[in-house]
């Protein structure tokens, strides 16, 4: 059975300051890897996403991902934080051979001015 | 481009009484999704439709919850009768059928079972 780990339920950084939101995924064989943004009442967007290729993943507003294979983390990443980047960020994984996504249990990311 | 269309956005019902839900996924998107959404958690997914055809529904409880696209198009998501336990936002997700494909999100309809 697949799985996603998001071992931080919130994460708190200074704007301008860069962010790191962590994902790590249990699955049978090669993975593809999602990140998605939640806004309050409001369904989730998609950010980026790893299919193949380059380990580094850029996406929307400025975020990229990194894949990592051996640690089996696909950690989310943006240089410079925004107040407005704060929200709920949802990693999920879906294994190559089949249409589910599982997703993670999200985290909460505060930008303070 | 119209997203993903789902209504009501909010619904207030008394528990035992039925309540159905409507999606409208976006133009051309084969795959259709029903997740629920508890608070504090991530969305887990109930029924997965490719087509007209449920392709998982293995997470879905069929003895009170049931869904339909019969034209392979709009969803609808019926709960007969509601516990308490439903509570939560029920999303409705569509993609290209395809395994790389992101998944598209309506905003969600919030279900409060009194």
């Amino acid at each position: 059975a697949q799985s996603v780990a998001q071992p931080e339920d919130q994460v708190n950084v200074a704007e301008g300051n860069p962010l790191t939101v962590k994902c790590t995924y249990s699955v049978s064989g090669n993975p593809y890897l999602f990140w998605y943004v939640q806004y309050p009442n409001r369904g989730l967007q998609f950010l980026l996403k790893y299919i193949t290729g380059d380990n580094l993943v850029k996406g929307s507003y400025g975020f990229e991902a990194e894949f990592n294979k051996s640690q089996t983390s696909f950690h989310l990443k943006k240089p410079s934080a925004l107040v407005s980047d704060s929200a709920l960020y949802f990693c999920a994984v879906r294994p190559t051979n089949a249409g589910k996504s599982t997703f993670g249990d999200g985290t909460t990311l505060t930008v303070k001015p | 481009e119209a997203g993903v269309v789902q209504s009501p956005r909010y619904k207030i019902i008394e528990k035992k009484q039925p309540v159905a839900f409507w999606c409208n996924p976006i133009s051309g998107h084969n795959t259709l999704y029903w997740y629920l959404q508890n608070l504090g958690q991530g969305p887990e997914l109930l029924i997965r439709y490719e087509n007209e055809e449920a392709v998982d529904d293995s997470q879905l409880p069929k003895d009170r919850f049931s869904a339909e696209r019969l034209k392979g198009v709009d969803s609808t998501l019926k709960i007969q009768p509601a516990e308490l336990g439903d509570s939560a936002v029920y999303l409705c997700a569509s993609s290209q059928s395809t395994n790389t494909g992101e998944l598209f999100f309506g905003e969600g309809s919030r279900l409060t079972v009194l």
